[in-house]
């Protein structure tokens, strides 16, 4: 089965603190992506990866950015933590060229 | 890019059917329907890659319409199991750098009751 790992479910943070996201997947996935979920606007895709060391942006990737030094580990980072960057954020992994994306349990990140 | 989906929300009771659209104002090459059940990771339905084609999963169904740039998921029969958000996602394609990636909808909250 395909796991993919998130390093916390919950996380509390001050505002102007530097955040980091972990995400590990255990599938030899290509493609790794960030999402964060707020009520009413869905699953919105902030960046994904589609290889070692590439990214690309996705709808909102304004306040965040990415690393991706190996191919299981995909890492999101909030530069200077703001507290409208309070939300569920969703990692998920697939092949490349496959269509199913399987998603981490989630981290509900709270900025004070 | 990002899909609208309709109803927002639906409360069901056991037994009762609902449809979910998905529409998007861009043309749709795939739709891909997931469901997340309250507290867990958003899980993969199904995938339908042509116009017109529908398709089946248990009591829990699809159809896409390119014309119209909509799909819709139709439940049947629903039971308690039935119950989470439901986001459809359509398929984007990079042509640089031949990456696939997929805009998610607003998603679907639905309840299905005793």
């Amino acid at each position: 089965d395909v796991k993919v790992t998130q390093s916390s479910r919950y996380l509390v943070k001050r505002t102007g603190e530097k955040v980091f996201l972990e995400c590990v997947q255990d599938m030899d996935h290509e493609n790794m992506f960030w999402y964060r979920q707020d009520p009413g606007l869905g699953l919105r895709l902030i960046y994904f990866s589609y290889d070692v060391k590439m990214k690309e942006k996705g709808d909102i990737p304004e306040g965040y950015s990415v690393s991706r030094e190996k191919k299981e580990r995909f890492s999101l980072i909030l530069e200077s933590a703001s507290t409208n960057q309070t939300s569920m954020y969703l990692c998920a992994s697939k092949r490349q060229g496959g269509d199913t994306q399987y998603f981490g349990p989630g981290t509900r990140l709270t900025v004070l | 890019q990002q899909p609208v989906q309709s109803p927002q929300a639906v409360i069901l009771r056991e037994g009762e059917d609902a449809v979910i659209n998905c529409s998007s104002s861009k043309a749709l090459y795939s739709v891909h329907w997931y469901r997340q059940k309250h507290g867990e990771a958003p899980v993969f339905l199904m995938i339908l890659l042509k116009g017109g084609e529908q398709k089946g999963h248990e009591k829990i169904s699809a159809s896409f319409n390119e014309k119209k740039q909509q799909s819709s998921l139709y439940l049947t029969a629903s039971q308690l199991s039935y119950s989470g958000t439901y986001f459809c996602g359509t398929g984007a394609y990079r042509v640089q750098t031949g990456a696939n990636n997929l805009f998610f909808g607003t998603g679907t909250r639905l309840t299905v009751i005793p």
